[in-house]
């Protein structure tokens, strides 16, 4: 598809779990954003990169959240023992750079019971 | 330090009217970008418009229209004649071109329901 794709869709995990959330943007888009959203709220802000490298980290909520990017395409974002109020939407964009649309993935609802 | 205030939770109106969704910045930037996206019940956000700070001339794509006025750190969106299938969660979001990279801040965002 032309368009960004994140996996799972869903995915309910207990509480203590690792979980991985997969982003696949458009071809040829170098930046690639990942945001939380929380029930009935905004948007945060999580990470940026831009190629392979992640210049601003400090959206991160805490040191059990990490993402990486590989070939300047995949990019993934873990949760380490997860807990409940990890849970939300997490949505992945990509744009072709700075200042341009980003187009979002429909997200992947994580549940932490 | 940005923030986006999208003051209207929820806004309800019948098929037909005209509305506005009202979106507020704050920046210290110069340069800043702004955006309006949409998010219907399928939950993939749609983008909408994307302004600079130095364009102020309103922007208009068929039913919808936009206003920026830099007076009032305002960004807001008016639907006109609005249809059922507008109904979904519309967000503001900022850009500051001086944060080296381009994250969008977001609004809460505003959910409008258009009842037939």
């Amino acid at each position: 598809g032309a368009g960004v794709s994140q996996s799972p869709s869903n995915k309910v995990t207990e509480k203590g779990k690792d979980v991985e959330l997969r982003c696949d943007p458009i071809s040829g888009h170098t930046a690639l954003y990942w945001y939380r959203q929380r029930l009935g709220q905004g948007l945060e802000f999580l990470i940026y990169f831009q190629g392979n490298s992640a210049p601003d980290k400090s959206g991160l909520p805490s040191d059990r959240f990490s993402a990486e990017r590989t070939g300047e395409s995949v990019s993934t974002l873990t949760i380490q023992r997860t807990q409940q109020e990890d849970s939300a939407v997490y949505l992945c964009a990509s744009s072709l750079g700075e200042f341009t649309e980003a187009f979002f993935g429909q997200g992947t609802r994580l549940t932490v019971v | 330090a940005q923030k986006v205030t999208q003051a209207q939770t929820e806004i309800s109106v019948v098929e037909k009217e005209d509305v506005t969704l009202d979106c507020v910045y704050e920046t210290r930037d110069t340069t800043y970008y702004l955006f309006w996206y949409k998010q219907p019940p399928s939950g993939e956000l749609v983008f909408l418009i994307r302004r600079n700070s130095f364009d102020e001339q309103n922007e208009i794509s068929g039913r919808y229209s936009w206003n920026f006025q830099k007076s009032t750190s305002s960004f807001n969106f008016t639907i006109t004649a609005s249809q059922v299938v507008d109904s979904a969660v519309y967000f503001c979001a900022l850009s500051e071109a001086t944060s080296g990279y381009s994250t969008l801040t977001f609004g809460k965002g505003t959910m409008l329901l258009v009842s037939p």
